[in-house]
């Protein structure tokens, strides 16, 4: 069975450029999760959806990050536009969503971005 | 809130030598760790978790975990480490537990693990 896919893996763009990143989840799972990783530390969540729905985007920078989900599938996270703090991995996880507690969540490789 | 600590950084042990990674946790409810591992350039990976009952679980790749109330802690042991195992590791809790809320994963800062030969 697939994993979670992600794409690109490595992405470098110039300061205020917009980025985008693609994520498929593991098929049948209906929770989809876009998480930060900043060099050096654990991943934090950014946004979670629950089919298409996205029921925690609490910290998600909505000034400039914004994602969809709109056939509660594949998902797209974009940056616009992306500063130089942005620079990191961007990490998808897919569940399948039906108990909250024991739900174990699976990731994809990441996309690593760099933003000069 | 709750949050996890990983109070090594860095640690390097011989090849066959037995690894311990700690793992201590804040958290008002009973909470369902995690250990997963980063190797470069890779996604995380699941070894192991606990939800109730036996505080001794096994994952996979050899690894085993104790869950210890009193202590707060969740560490990750190995009896004898490969070379292969040189990577990243996480403890995480998930928030809010069976309550039917969200499945909010915190990770721990991480303690990368380097193998000698």
């Amino acid at each position: 069975e697939a994993g979670v896919v992600q794409s690109p893996r490595y992405k470098i763009i110039e300061k205020k450029q917009p980025v985008a990143f693609w994520c498929n989840p593991i098929s049948g799972h209906n929770t989809l999760y876009w998480y930060l990783q900043n060099l050096g530390q654990g991943p934090e969540l950014l946004i979670r959806y629950e089919n298409e729905e996205a029921v925690d985007d609490s910290q998600l920078p909505k000034d400039r990050f914004s994602a969809e989900r709109l056939k509660g599938v594949d998902s797209t996270l974009k940056i616009q536009p992306a500063e130089l703090g942005d620079s990191a991995v961007y990490l998808c996880a897919s569940s399948l969503g039906r108990d909250r507690g024991t739900d174990t969540q699976y990731f994809g490789p990441g996309t690593r971005l760099t933003v000069l | 809130a709750q949050s996890v600590t990983q109070p090594d950084i860095h640690i390097t042990v011989s090849e066959g030598a037995s690894l311990e990674l700690r793992c201590n946790y804040s958290y008002g409810a009973t909470p369902y760790l995690f250990w997963y591992v980063q190797s470069p350039g890779q996604g995380l990976q699941l070894l192991l978790k606990y939800f109730s009952g036996d505080t001794l679980v096994q994952g996979i790749k050899g690894f085993e975990a104790e869950f210890k109330r009193s202590q707060s802690s969740f560490n990750l042991r190995k009896p004898s480490v490969h070379w292969s195992d040189a990577a990243e590791y996480f403890c995480a809790v998930v928030e809010g537990g069976n309550t039917g809320t969200a499945s909010k994963l915190t990770f721990g800062t991480g303690t990368r693990l380097q193998v000698t030969l």
